[in-house]
């Protein structure tokens, strides 16, 4: 079993549609979840990270992780043609830990 | 401030050459960390340095591939004796503190061709 399991789609959706975009994780001692952004030929760029569980809202962005299920989850409002790219949950345990455990990714694409 | 830069971005290599990635960090960032993203999977973690130290190399395949990041220039995450099977995006970052995942940041990766 993968630590962090991801569906990669790919997913396509309306433009102004909300998107939901999930992770489940089998190790509890991970604590801190992020969310990655790629762009075709490009590198992973971070949009933001949960500690523990709880919601986080940036922007059009909402974070939610839920511990007790080991699921997170990226929600993207009014969704645009630009937010078309893959996206990558990743976690890693605590500051010292050095490395993040990343998803499969979701390719994702929004239609105009 | 430039980013974190990798070069070459492309690279193609006949089967049993070496390969050699370069990885320099973020201006005052000091600690690197090398991912391989193959086709349709994630980024897998292969090995974490500081200046002149190895500090964590367990994702590291256990032949033919090396890392380096000396005290002076890049970062070099090198590959001998290539084959079809390294072919890959390899991604770096860099980030100011041990284990400062959430201040890491990515370079645009070099991607490897082996045929």
């Amino acid at each position: 079993q993968k630590e962090v399991e991801q569906d990669p789609g790919p997913l396509s959706v309306p433009e102004g549609a909300i998107v939901s975009l999930n992770c489940t994780y089998s190790n509890s001692a991970f604590q801190y979840f992020m969310w990655y952004r790629q762009y075709s030929r490009k590198g992973p760029e971070l949009l933001m990270y949960t500690y523990s569980s709880g919601n986080k809202e940036d922007g059009r962005f909402t974070a939610q992780v839920d511990k007790s299920s080991k699921y997170i989850s990226l929600f993207i409002r009014d969704s645009q043609p630009s937010d078309s790219a893959t996206y990558l949950c990743a976690t890693f345990s605590n500051f010292g830990n050095e490395k993040l455990t990343f998803g499969t990714g979701t390719r994702l694409t929004i239609i105009p | 401030n430039a980013g974190v830069m990798q070069n070459p971005r492309h690279l193609v290599r006949r089967r049993g050459q070496e390969a050699r990635l370069r990885c320099s960090p973020m201006k005052g960032h000091s600690h690197v960390y090398w991912y391989r993203q193959l086709p349709e999977e994630g980024l897998k973690f292969m090995v974490y340095l500081q200046k002149e130290n190895i500090i964590d190399e367990s994702g590291m395949p256990k032949e033919r591939f090396s890392a380096e990041f000396p005290k002076e220039g890049p970062s070099i995450l090198r590959i001998q004796q290539v084959v079809r099977g390294d072919s890959a995006a390899y991604f770096c970052a860099s980030s100011p503190l041990k284990g400062l995942n959430t201040e890491a940041f990515f370079g645009q990766g070099t991607r490897l061709t082996v045929v």
